[in-house]
């Protein structure tokens, strides 16, 4: 059974840092792209960004609202993704999700069950 | 980046009965090999997405047959042939042709 399990969340002021982190199980997880997606309080779903897996070099791409500001990173011998926060705003307040994109395929079919970071003073 | 609409934004169904909801994206979803990446999400109340259809048509792993996709190109559309009480939550559609993934703004189903 594939599961992704968010940690890292909580109260963080305005400018300040958090790191989020996701372990998976039940697949292979070096195979696979992995996405963070987050979801403000009662709002939509909102990309956040990818990392490829080491045969496309774990290459990144991240939404404009948070480039330069996140990181996201992996640990395929931890099978374990990671959001590394930097300069967070208040805007930044949301559920974190990890999220899997499929081994043949685009897009995303598994999610985990998200950690809420909330950017407040 | 690619914008996708929704409609309607609010449902309200009697058990039993079908719903139906629409998708447009501001461009094709269509690539240039051959697939279609439009996907169906629906996130219960409390919990996370979960995926029920992918490349327009193809349902996911375990997702009953009431659920059914289809369209092409900008236009789509998810039907539920007879809405059950489990099925109450946000269905989101979402376009994977290019990143940023973006997502239409969600349908809110609940039972009447």
């Amino acid at each position: 059974e594939v599961q992704l399990v968010e940690s890292g969340g909580g109260l963080v002021q305005p400018g300040g840092s958090l790191r989020l982190s996701c372990a998976a199980s039940g697949f292979t997880f070096s195979d696979h792209y992995m996405d963070w997606v987050r979801q403000a309080p009662g709002k939509g779903l909102e990309w956040v960004g990818r990392t490829r897996n080491k045969a496309n070099s774990y290459t990144t791409e991240y939404a404009a609202s948070v480039k330069g500001r996140f990181t996201i990173s992996r640990d395929d011998s931890k099978k374990s993704l990671y959001l590394q926060m930097n300069s967070l705003k208040t805007e930044d307040t949301a559920v974190y999700y990890c999220a899997r994109r499929p081994s043949t395929g685009w897009g995303i079919d598994y999610w985990g069950q998200g950690t809420l970071v909330t950017v407040s003073s | 980046d690619i914008v996708m609409t929704q409609t309607p934004l609010s449902l309200s169904v009697t058990p039993g009965q079908p719903a139906s909801i629409s998708c447009k994206s501001s461009q094709s979803l269509l690539h240039s090999d051959g697939k279609t990446y439009l996907f169906w999400y629906l996130q219960k109340p409390g919990q996370s997405p979960q995926l029920l259809i992918y490349e327009v048509s193809s349902r996911f792993s375990g997702v009953p047959d009431r659920f059914s996709g289809s369209g092409s190109g900008t236009d789509f559309t998810l039907k539920i042939s007879r809405v059950e009480a489990e099925d109450v939550g946000f269905y989101y559609c979402m376009q994977a042709i290019n990143l940023p993934f973006t997502f239409g703004p969600g349908t809110k189903v609940d039972i009447k």
